[in-house]
Order: C-alpha cells, then sequence, then structure tokens
C-alpha cells in the first residue's frame, strides 16, 4: 500500500533555532494536513492545504510556522523560531479528498527544542 | 469547541479478551466518528469510520456504533489478539477540513 513518508524520524534543535520537517505525501493525493501531539495531549489540527494553498490553520498555527509544497513532491512545514513548547511527535498526512475520506499519515517526526 | 475524550490508558489484556475503549465527543451539527489506529513505528491508520447517528463502523473484528443519544463512539472487539497491540484514537470532523483527535489509548495484548 502507498505510504506518506516522514523524514527525519527524530530532530533535535536548540531554542530559537529554525526547523523543517519534511514529508512526502502519497503521489496523487490533493489535501495534505500537519498534526502534532504533545506528548500525553491530543493530537491536534495544525493546517491543511489544497491547491497549493493554506485551506485551514489551527489557533497553534501561528506566525512562526508556514508550509511549502516546493517541487510537486515534497510537503514541508518550518517552525522559524522554535521554542520549548514546540517539542512534540509531528504528523504529516495526505488525502484524495477532503478529510472525511480516508486519512494518509506519516510515522511522524519527534521534535525536541532543548 | 469540538472535542472528543477517551479513555485514558495504558489497557492491558490477555489474548482472547473483551475489548472496549470508551469514547465520548462533544460537537455542534452532526459530526463524522472515526477510529484510527498507530502500530509500533507507523503512522495512524483509518481504522474504521461511521458518518451518522446509528451507524456501525467495523473492520478487522473491530465495531463501534454511532450513537447520538449518548453522544459515544465505543470501540469494542469480541476477541484481541497479540497483533492489536497499538495505540487507538478516537476522533470526529465536523464539516471542516480537520479532525479533532483523543489522547489516544495505549492497548497491549499479552499472550
Amino acid at each position: 500500500e502507498p505510504e506518506v513518508t516522514q523524514t527525519p524520524s527524530h530532530q533535535v534543535t536548540q531554542m530559537g533555532q529554525e526547523v523543517i520537517l519534511r514529508c512526502v505525501p502519497i503521489s496523487n493525493h490533493l489535501y495534505f494536513y500537519w498534526y502534532r501531539q504533545i506528548l500525553g495531549q491530543k493530537v491536534e489540527f495544525l493546517v491543511s492545504f489544497y491547491n497549493n494553498e493554506i485551506s485551514e490553520k489551527s489557533e497553534i498555527f501561528d506566525d512562526q510556522f508556514s508550509v511549502e509544497r516546493p517541487d510537486g513532491s515534497n510537503f514541508t512545514l518550518k517552525i522559524r523560531s522554535t521554542k520549548l513548547e514546540d517539542s512534540a511527535m509531528y504528523f504529516c498526512a495526505s488525502s484524495v479528498r477532503e478529510v472525511k475520506e480516508k486519512l494518509f499519515f506519516g510515522s511522524g517526526t519527534q521534535l525536541s527544542v532543548l | 469547541g469540538d472535542s472528543v475524550t477517551q479513555m485514558e490508558g495504558p489497557v492491558t489484556l490477555s489474548e482472547e479478551a473483551f475489548l472496549t475503549i470508551n469514547c465520548t465527543y462533544t460537537a455542534t451539527g452532526y459530526p463524522s466518528l472515526f477510529w484510527y489506529v498507530q502500530y509500533p513505528g507507523e503512522g495512524l491508520q483509518l481504522l474504521l469510520k461511521a458518518t451518522k447517528a446509528d451507524d456501525k463502523g467495523s473492520n478487522k473484528g473491530f465495531e463501534a456504533t454511532y450513537r447520538k443519544e449518548t453522544t459515544s463512539f465505543h470501540l469494542e472487539k469480541g476477541s484481541v489478539q497479540v497483533s492489536d497491540s497499538a495505540v487507538y484514537f478516537c476522533a470526529l470532523q465536523t464539516g471542516a477540513n480537520n479532525l479533532f483527535f483523543g489522547t489516544g489509548t495505549r492497548l497491549t495484548v499479552i499472550p
């Protein structure tokens, strides 16, 4: 079965540094998402992306966050100046149609901000 | 706002035991409800879903019924296997292009 690929699986960074989390969605999918899960808490929606623009974002997704689909295959999440509270597991997901259909998730990137 | 609350884990069961993981929701409108599962080292995968009241989702021996009167979507399986060990997430969607997840419940099945 096709899968969503995320790299790296673990990322350690210093507070204030920029990080880019990378995702390769399934090739024929049109909708892309980022979620995150802080340890012990709920999986939280960050942003959805369709037709090369953000279609929805949560309150968490402030000016420190940005997403990009630079080359038609990758989908990236950038955090400009990381904070300690950004430490979490970040999940990328994609779907063929809107999210009522099956959502495919990657295995996640564990981000640790020191 | 929209949210789901699911049973705290971890849950440890013996093989062939009956499983229930509770999930209740709060939502405006008429949400679609989902159970996702995350096996070790993998991403979340859709396990089953129900899009309207009284619908029953089922897959791999798991079932969940959309109960509007109790705002619940409890996950059940009659006889668990070691291979069912995973983290289970309840989720809902209400028209917007995103899902609201619970905290996840870790299930460990011992032989």
